[in-house]
This record gives C-alpha cells, sequence and structure tokens, in this order.
C-alpha cells in the first residue's frame, strides 16, 4: 500500500536561511508526488507535482522538490526563508494505477525574524 | 472565480443530530472526494467519487454517506454525530487522472459537544 513519511512535525528556520522539509514514500509501482502548502483557515494549495518527467520539479513561491527514486524520497527546498512561507506543508503520494491520494501528516514551518 | 465551495464555514452541533456538508464544484471535475484533518493525523480519505453516479469508501467512512447525483455536488452527510466527529473537513476534487492534483475548498470546522 501507498504511504507517506514526514519526518519532523515542526521545522524552524530564520528568514533568510536554507528550508528543508523531508519527505518518504512508499509505493509499489512508480509513483505520482504532491506538495501542498496550508495557511491557517485556509484549504490546501498545490505547491509542485512529480509525474515522471523531469525529476527536479520547480514550484511557486520558489519551492522546488527532488524525486530520488534510489532513496524513495521527494524532499522539499527553498533557498531562501521568507516570513510568508510560515504554513503547515503536506506531502502526498499517488500510485499511477490508483486514483486515491495519500497524505503524510504534515510538518509546520516556523519562520524567525 | 472558479473553485470549490463548501458550507457551512463552521458548526456546532448536538451529538445524535443529522448534519449535511455541502460541497459544490464549478471546474466540471470527474472525481470528488471528502478529507477530514485532524492534528498530528494529516488528512484521511473519508470517501470519494470517480464519476457522477458512483462514490467509494476511504480510510475512514464509518458514521458518514455520501451522494453523487450530478458532476458538481458532492454532500457528505453525518447520520447521528458524535463526539469523535469533531474535526475540520475538505472537500477537493480532481480530473480524475493519476497526475491530476486535487483542488481543495477552505473547509467546514465542525464541533459535535
Amino acid at each position: 500500500a501507498q504511504s507517506v513519511t514526514q519526518l519532523g512535525s515542526h521545522v524552524s528556520v530564520s528568514e533568510g536561511a536554507l528550508v528543508l522539509l523531508r519527505c518518504n514514500y512508499s509505493s509499489s509501482v512508480p509513483p505520482y508526488l504532491f506538495w501542498y502548502v496550508q495557511y491557517p483557515n485556509q484549504g490546501l494549495q498545490l505547491l509542485l507535482k512529480y509525474t515522471s518527467a523531469a525529476t527536479l520539479v520547480k514550484g511557486i513561491n520558489g519551492f522546488e522538490a527532488e524525486f530520488k527514486k534510489s532513496e524513495t524520497s521527494f524532499h522539499l527546498t527553498k533557498p531562501s526563508a521568507h516570513m510568508s512561507d510560515a504554513a503547515e506543508y503536506f506531502c502526498a503520494v499517488r500510485d499511477t494505477g490508483f486514483q486515491k491520494l495519500v497524505f503524510g501528516t504534515g510538518t509546520r514551518l516556523l519562520v524567525s525574524p | 472565480i472558479a473553485g470549490i465551495t463548501q458550507a457551512p464555514t463552521s458548526q456546532i452541533l448536538a451529538a445524535g443530530r443529522r448534519m449535511t456538508l455541502r460541497c459544490t464544484q464549478d471546474m466540471r471535475h470527474n472525481a470528488m472526494y471528502w478529507y477530514r484533518q485532524d492534528l498530528g493525523l494529516g488528512l484521511r480519505l473519508i470517501h470519494y467519487s470517480n464519476t457522477a453516479g458512483t462514490t467509494g469508501k476511504g480510510e475512514v467512512p464509518d458514521g458518514y454517506s455520501v451522494s453523487r447525483a450530478n458532476t458538481d455536488d458532492f454532500p457528505l452527510t453525518l447520520a447521528s454525530a458524535v463526539p469523535s466527529q469533531t474535526s475540520v473537513y475538505f472537500c477537493a476534487s480532481s480530473e480524475g487522472t493519476g497526475r491530476s492534483p486535487l483542488h481543495f475548498g477552505n473547509g467546514t470546522r465542525l464541533t459535535v459537544t
């Protein structure tokens, strides 16, 4: 069965520092992978997605993620954090032959001045 | 603006009462989903519909029912609410292919007392 593990329920960075949010997946077939962001009292917004094209995927707001099959990872990065990046981030996986999207438990990103 | 509309935004409900959460999309997406979000558990799939006229059970379907009479609407009903159903409920839709992302509504915050 497909699953996602997000390491660290909270990550704290200083403004201008590198952001790294970790995601490891489990899937028996090549997966589709997604990162979503959730701001307070809002729904989830798509940041980026991997659908078996380029392994380095660029998303909105300066975020990117790299699909590494050998490590079963899809970590999210941003070179320089901004205060507005403070939010909760969810990694999600869907098997290519399966319709349902399975989410990780989320990582809350805290950005300090 | 195209998207998903959920109603109500929030609700306090007495245990044992019946409640229907409404969800409407105007993107003509084939697939629709209901998730619940709980602290530390991420998003868990309650029910889904791959196309109008069909529904399926997700990870946590007990105590909930859905219908999909047309493409646009996907109501979620709690027949007899219990306190463990206190949660934030998100409706989502997608084109229905494996690579297509989910689009989310802004959620309904439900408290069962």
